[in-house]
């Protein structure tokens, strides 16, 4: 158990619907790392928080967007789903705001978009 | 551009095989991490790396920074070990870049 905690684990949906994921931190970690892993993309860095402020942002498309809450805790929302948006959604937490912490991964939320 | 490259994209051993999985960056990085993911699709994070190696239980990594290079190690393979394993690199305040993932496949 990594301590990072994802819901919902799978959700089915239909096109043009919206969604969020939601992602608590381990307990004392201040950084929230967004990924999205696709069949045929691999791993790819959505957007990065750290202590609520967003502090990178990658290949996030404008339908997507993504907040972290005073708690800690970080949602990502996706809105206007195309099937292409189907795939594993990983967030993961580290002490750090850099890159060089230990990462700590949740157990990814599997979004099907029908 | 930061590209990170890993070998070979699949591997088959027989259990008890020392194995060997490669990744090469192009750019200068200030850490590199190696990745396990379980076909469940958890992922778990093995090693973070910046220097000389690492070693827990049967793997072991190791990092040339002049050479832009990473190997990771598995010595005395078991079929638990069938996963896929996946290198990132961290360079400056860039985001980590990961590499395709290698699927190895341990058969008993």
């Amino acid at each position: 158990d990594s301590g990072v905690t994802q819901t919902p684990k799978h959700l089915i949906t239909a096109t043009g619907q919206r969604v969020t994921l939601r992602c608590s931190p381990r307990s004392g970690d201040l950084s929230v790392y967004w990924y999205q892993q696709s069949l045929d993309q691999g791993l790819q860095f959505l957007i990065q928080y750290y202590n609520g402020e967003e502090r990178a942002k990658g290949n996030i498309l404008e339908r997507f967007s993504a907040q972290q809450f005073p708690d800690l805790h970080s949602e990502l929302n996706l809105s206007s789903l195309e099937l292409g948006d189907s795939a594993l959604y990983f967030c993961a937490s580290t002490m750090t705001g850099g890159g060089t912490g230990e990462l700590f991964f949740g157990e990814g939320s599997r979004l099907t978009v029908l | 551009k930061n590209e990170v490259e890993q070998s070979p994209q699949n591997l088959t051993a027989q259990e008890g095989e020392f194995i060997t999985i490669n990744c090469s960056y192009s750019v200068g990085i200030s850490a590199l991490h190696w990745l396990q993911q379980h076909p469940g699709g958890g992922i778990v994070s093995l090693f973070m790396l910046s220097s000389g190696k690492k070693k827990h239980g049967r793997l072991i990594a190791t990092i040339n920074i002049q050479e832009k290079h990473s190997s990771l190690h598995i010595t005395a393979s078991h079929p638990r070990d069938s996963a896929v394993y996946i290198c990132a690199v961290v360079a400056g305040n860039t985001p980590l870049v990961f590499g395709k993932g290698t699927r190895l496949s341990v058969i008993a």
